[in-house]
């Protein structure tokens, strides 16, 4: 699986938007880009995905560059809530294993 | 729908002792995947069952191994504990099938060996 590089940590002011980004400069053309995030002491939380189209959900949204090296998740109005480490993954679908890295570590502040 | 659940939720175990941890999937859901995290680290992918067998194995040892029942729940068992194994250990389910864009994953159980 493509190896991917996140910040180890990012503050955002509470109900400014959050924009995580991710370098995944070794992508195959049939990889996805996943997003989960881990709050603490939860299991991990799926966010959003994609492949190279933009795409938004209620939660988030997800910008894959033209040449899919990277993306950025946008929480488009964080809250205090939002502080968790969150996880930039890529993956084939269906192979059901995902890789963590160490993820980026997001502090929501009032 | 109950989610993802996970017993025990602590455990505490001596070096050299085994453990069984269990996980039931969510509702619909009938392939489960075991990750294990360590303090401060991103959960580690241990393998994945489907139809009660094996499909995938991350880079563990055979001390770790699991089962899968008729009713889609889990235990991962690990043998000859070491210190090395405290961590969180994280269950996932998908499904149905093999197709899946999403994991959802419990809320873990702590292992600590001393």
């Amino acid at each position: 699986d493509a190896k991917t590089t996140q910040p180890p940590s990012m503050d955002c002011a509470e109900g400014r938007a959050a924009n995580l980004p991710c370098n995944h400069s070794t992508i195959s053309g049939n990889e996805y880009v996943y997003w989960y995030r881990q709050i603490h002491s939860q299991g991990p939380q799926y966010i959003i995905h994609g492949l190279k189209n933009n795409e938004t959900n209620e939660m988030a949204s997800l910008i894959i560059t033209e040449d899919r090296k990277s993306s950025t998740l946008i929480l488009p109005h964080a809250t205090l809530r939002d502080t968790a480490v969150y996880y930039c993954i890529v993956r084939v679908p269906n192979t059901d294993k995902l890789i963590f890295g160490t993820g980026t570590r997001l502090q929501v502040f009032p | 729908d109950a989610g993802v659940t996970q017993s025990p939720t602590h455990l505490i175990k001596t070096r050299g002792q085994q453990v069984t941890l269990r996980c039931s999937p969510k509702s619909g859901h009938d392939t489960v995947s075991w990750y294990q995290q360590a303090l401060g680290q991103g959960p580690q992918f241990i393998f994945q069952y489907y139809e009660e067998e094996e499909r995938q194995r991350g880079n563990f040892p055979d001390r770790f191994s699991g089962h899968q029942f008729p009713n889609y729940s889990s235990e991962l068992n690990v043998n000859a504990l070491l210190l090395g194994d405290s961590a969180l250990y994280l269950c996932a389910s998908s499904g149905p099938g093999l197709a899946l864009d999403e994991q959802y994953f419990g809320p873990g159980t702590r292992l600590t060996v001393t």
